[in-house]
């Protein structure tokens, strides 16, 4: 099993529409969580951090669910520049510094 | 301020062949990393450095080394590179290591070896 999965996508949604993707993770120990956003053939860029209160910014929402291990990412009214990929990040700072990115999920938004 | 930049942007080695990838931040970020990324899955965390001369391994280090030249650059070097080794390189950035801080990404090295 992955220590980070994300549904690959990808999603087809219609402009306006919302969409909402998850990433799980299997390290319980877990310190901190991330979503980045990759267009085609560039680099990676943060999204937005995901704290254990959940946080908006925007059109955009993230979540922690602790007890079940995923995060969360919503994304409402959307329009056609969120198409990307998505990338859930989950990171754990100790003795071994481990820094695991998901997959990523594919998103289109059609007009 | 250029965030963090990369060179070259494409090469093409034959297997054997030895290359070093650059990396230079201009953000007096403390730590910097490297990723290879491949087709179908994340981000793979091949080296880092959380701190000018500290360097660490990651999740694949096989068949790599870094140098963290100063606070600004950190290079990966491919001795004796090998098909397994075609992959995209990203290098980034942080302002330390530690929970909660963003990484800023450099636009990538594509690399193919023959």
């Amino acid at each position: 099993r992955k220590e980070v999965e994300q549904d690959p996508g990808p999603f087809n949604v219609p402009e306006g529409a919302t969409v909402a993707f998850n990433c799980t993770y299997s390290n319980s120990a877990s310190q901190s969580f991330f979503w980045y956003r990759q267009d085609c053939r560039k680099e990676p860029k943060l999204l937005m951090s995901v704290y254990s209160s959940g946080n908006e910014d925007g059109r955009f929402t993230a979540q922690l669910n602790r007890a079940s291990q995923y995060i969360s990412l919503l994304i409402r009214d959307s329009k056609l520049s969120d198409s990307a990929t998505y990338l859930c990040v989950v990171t754990t700072y100790s003795s071994a510094s481990k820094i695991i990115f998901g997959s990523g999920t594919r998103l289109s938004i059609r007009p | 301020n250029a965030g963090v930049t990369q060179t070259p942007k494409f090469q093409v080695l034959k297997t054997g062949q030895s290359m070093t990838l650059q990396c230079a931040q201009d953000m007096n970020h403390n730590s910097m990393y490297w990723y290879r990324q491949d087709p179908g899955m994340g981000l793979r965390l091949i080296y880092y450095s959380a701190s000018e001369g500290t360097t660490d391994k990651g999740e694949v280090p096989n068949g790599y080394n870094v140098s963290r030249l100063n606070k600004r650059e950190f290079s990966l070097r491919l001795e004796s590179a090998a098909p397994s080794q075609t992959s995209v390189y990203f290098c980034a950035s942080s302002e330390a290591h530690r929970g909660g801080d963003t990484q800023y990404f450099g636009p990538g090295t594509r690399l193919t070896v023959l």
